[in-house]
Parts: structure tokens; C-alpha cells; sequence
């Protein structure tokens, strides 16, 4: 079965950096588009970065663009996110997700999630 | 950025009870949205995607409509399993947009 699990989260204080990975198992990785997504404690939903199969198409929303970095190793079936510049707005549960098969966009599977916290 | 927005933001029903939620998009999304469930502690699930199609493993009593600007999750006997947090997604344009999440809750 699909399983996407995140790690990396943990305390960091403002400026400071934090590299996520998710780990991808159950599935052919490289025949899918990946995000993450994150979700405020207490708040919604908020998706902010893709990277396509090859990763050779990335997007990044405006309030993450030029701070955050996502990658992928489809030979070790993993998807990362190097988070730079933390800002206290950046504390969140951060999950990873698979997109469809057939790249219309949604998320078709989510991880667990792994805690953001940026404080000082 | 496309604006969605849910209505209502609470909703307290029965078990047995019909819901239906609104999501209405500043701009339209044709039939690019998806329905998402969550429950406190946990991932989103998805429920619905392409404004009204199933995902496979989710119980028929979930089901979408509309297009445009306004469309809606119904559900047409609350079980229990059903109180939780619900979420819109639009994928037509990026970024891509959530609305701001019913609550459904036990009356």
C-alpha cells in the first residue's frame, strides 16, 4: 500500500534551517508528482510546492518562493525539502503528498505530517 | 490567487442527518476542485476530485456537484464516522488554493 512518511521536523529558531525528507514506498515513485503542503497548528490548509516525475518542473507559492528548496531521488525514493530563513509563519504540521497518476493536481495520498516549530 | 471559500464554516448535525457544504471560488475552476476529510490529529483524506468523482474506497453516501464558482460536497446519511473537519481544493491555477475548512459536529 501507498505509505509516505515525513521526517525532519523539530524546534528552530528564526533565520535558522531545517531540511524535511518524506519516504515513499508501495508505489512506482518516478511515475508521480509530489507536494508539500502545510497546515498552521489550528489552521488550514496551505499548499505551496510541487516537483514534477523528473523533477525538472518545480513551482513554489509566493510566500515560500526564494526560501525553500524541494528535491527528489527517485533512485532512493525520497522527496526533500530544505527550508531556509525560517520565519515564526513558517510553524506547521508539513506534509508530503502524492499527486494523481494522471497529474491533474490533487493529492491523492498524505503523510502523517512532521511538526515545524520556529521559535526563539 | 484563487479565493476559496467555504460555507458554512461549523455545522452541527445528527447522525442520519443530510449535509451538503458550499465552496465557492473567486473565479472558475470549471471542475478542477477536490473534497478533502480530517480528522484532528491527522492526514487529510481525499473524498472527492474532478468536482464529483469518487475516490475509490469512500462510501457512496459522499458525493459532489457543481462547477464554475460553487460547488458542494453532500452527505446523505451523516454516520458517525463523518464529524470532522472538511477542506475544498482547487486545482485549476496555481498556486493551489484550500477554502477555509468546515467543522462538521455532533448535534
Amino acid at each position: 500500500q501507498v505509505q509516505l512518511v515525513e521526517s525532519g521536523g523539530g524546534l528552530v529558531k528564526p533565520g535558522g534551517s531545517l531540511r524535511l525528507s518524506c519516504a515513499a514506498s508501495g508505489f512506482t515513485f518516478s511515475d508521480y508528482y509530489m507536494s508539500w503542503i502545510r497546515q498552521a497548528p489550528g489552521k488550514g490548509l496551505e499548499w505551496f510546492s510541487y516537483i514534477s516525475r523528473s523533477g525538472d518542473m518545480i513551482y513554489y507559492a509566493d510566500s515560500v518562493k526564494g526560501r525553500f528548496t524541494i528535491s527528489r531521488d527517485n533512485a532512493k525514493n525520497s522527496l526533500d525539502l530544505q527550508m531556509n530563513s525560517l520565519r515564526a509563519e513558517d510553524t506547521a504540521v508539513y506534509y508530503c503528498a502524492r499527486d494523481d497518476r494522471d497529474r491533474d493536481g490533487y493529492s491523492e495520498y498524505w503523510g502523517r505530517g512532521t511538526l515545524v516549530t520556529v521559535s526563539s | 490567487d484563487i479565493q476559496m471559500t467555504q460555507s458554512p464554516s461549523t455545522l452541527s448535525a445528527s447522525v442520519g442527518d443530510r449535509v451538503t457544504i458550499t465552496c465557492r471560488a473567486g473565479q472558475s475552476i470549471g471542475s478542477w476542485l477536490a473534497w478533502y476529510q480530517q480528522k484532528p490529529g491527522k492526514a487529510p483524506k481525499l473524498l472527492i476530485y474532478k468536482a464529483s468523482n469518487l475516490q475509490s474506497g469512500v462510501p457512496s453516501r459522499f458525493s459532489g456537484s457543481g462547477s464554475g464558482t460553487e460547488l458542494t460536497l453532500t452527505i446523505s446519511s451523516l454516520q458517525p464516522d463523518d464529524f470532522a473537519t472538511y477542506y475544498c481544493q482547487q486545482y485549476k491555477t496555481y498556486p493551489y488554493t484550500f477554502g477555509q475548512g468546515t467543522k462538521l459536529e455532533i448535534k
